[in-house]
C-alpha cells in the first residue's frame, strides 16, 4: 500500500515550457486535490476532483490545468510555465471531508 | 470568502516548556483538522474536531474547538526535539464540499 505518490519529485523548467505532474493513489479516495505551498503562505489548493472525470477551480487555479480521467490519478499541467508557478506542489486524496493524505512533493522550478 | 488565520507564524520553545498555537475563521466552520509538517516533508493529518467545544488529546497534544466553531488551538506541553515542523489548521465550511482552507501554519523551533 504505497499511499499517495507524486511523479517527478524535482523539475526544472525555463519560462514558456510545459509538464505535466502526476498523482497516484492506492486507496480508493473520491476526492482527490493538488495545492500549492509557498514560504508564508501554507497550502492554497489549485483544482479538485470529487470523482472520477470530475474536477473544478480551487483558490489559484490560473495557469492550470487538470484531468481525472481514472479514479486513482489526478493530473496537473502546466502549459506555459512561469517563473511565479516555482513552489512545492503537493497532491492530496481523502474520503469525503476527512482527512487528507498528501504525497511527498513535487518541488518545481522555473527560470 | 472563507478565510483562516494562524498566531503565531513562529514559535521558538525551549525543550521542557509548553506552548499554545492558535486557529481563528472568519466564517463557523463544520469541521476543523490540524496537521503537522516536518521540515522538508509533507503534511500529515494529526486530528479533526467536529463538535462545539470539543476537547481531544493525543499524548501531550490537546486540541480544542472553540464554542462558536470560528476558532481552534493546538496546546503542547513539555516540548520535545520531536515536536518539531509546522502546524497547520484546516477548516471545512458547511458549503465547502469537503474544500479545506488551510492557515499559514506555526513553525515550531525547539531549542534543547
Amino acid at each position: 500500500n504505497a499511499g499517495v505518490t507524486q511523479t517527478p519529485k524535482f523539475r526544472v523548467l525555463k519560462t514558456g515550457q510545459s509538464m505535466t505532474l502526476l498523482c497516484a493513489q492506492d486507496m480508493n479516495h473520491e476526492y482527490m486535490y493538488w495545492y500549492r505551498q509557498d514560504p508564508g503562505m501554507g497550502l492554497r489548493l489549485i483544482h479538485y476532483s470529487v470523482g472520477e472525470g470530475t474536477t473544478a477551480k480551487g483558490e489559484v487555479p490560473d495557469g492550470y490545468n487538470v484531468s481525472r480521467l481514472k479514479k486513482q490519478n489526478f493530473l496537473l499541467g502546466l502549459e506555459s510555465a512561469a517563473p511565479s508557478q516555482t513552489s512545492v506542489y503537493f497532491c492530496a486524496s481523502s474520503s469525503r471531508a476527512y482527512e487528507q493524505y498528501f504525497g511527498p512533493g513535487t518541488r518545481l522550478t522555473v527560470t | 470568502g472563507q478565510q483562516v488565520m494562524q498566531i503565531p507564524q513562529y514559535q521558538h520553545v525551549q525543550e521542557g516548556e509548553d506552548f499554545t498555537t492558535y486557529c481563528n475563521s472568519s466564517t463557523t466552520l463544520s469541521n476543523i483538522q490540524w496537521y503537522k509538517q516536518r521540515p522538508g516533508g509533507h503534511p500529515v493529518f494529526l486530528i479533526q474536531l467536529v463538535k462545539s467545544g470539543e476537547v481531544k488529546k493525543q499524548k501531550r497534544l490537546t486540541f480544542q474547538f472553540g464554542e462558536a466553531k470560528k476558532n481552534s488551538s493546538l496546546h503542547i506541553t513539555a516540548t520535545q526535539t520531536t515536536d518539531v515542523g509546522t502546524y497547520f489548521c484546516a477548516g471545512i465550511s458547511p458549503d465547502s464540499w469537503g474544500k479545506l482552507q488551510f492557515g499559514a501554519g506555526t513553525q515550531v523551533v525547539v531549542t534543547p
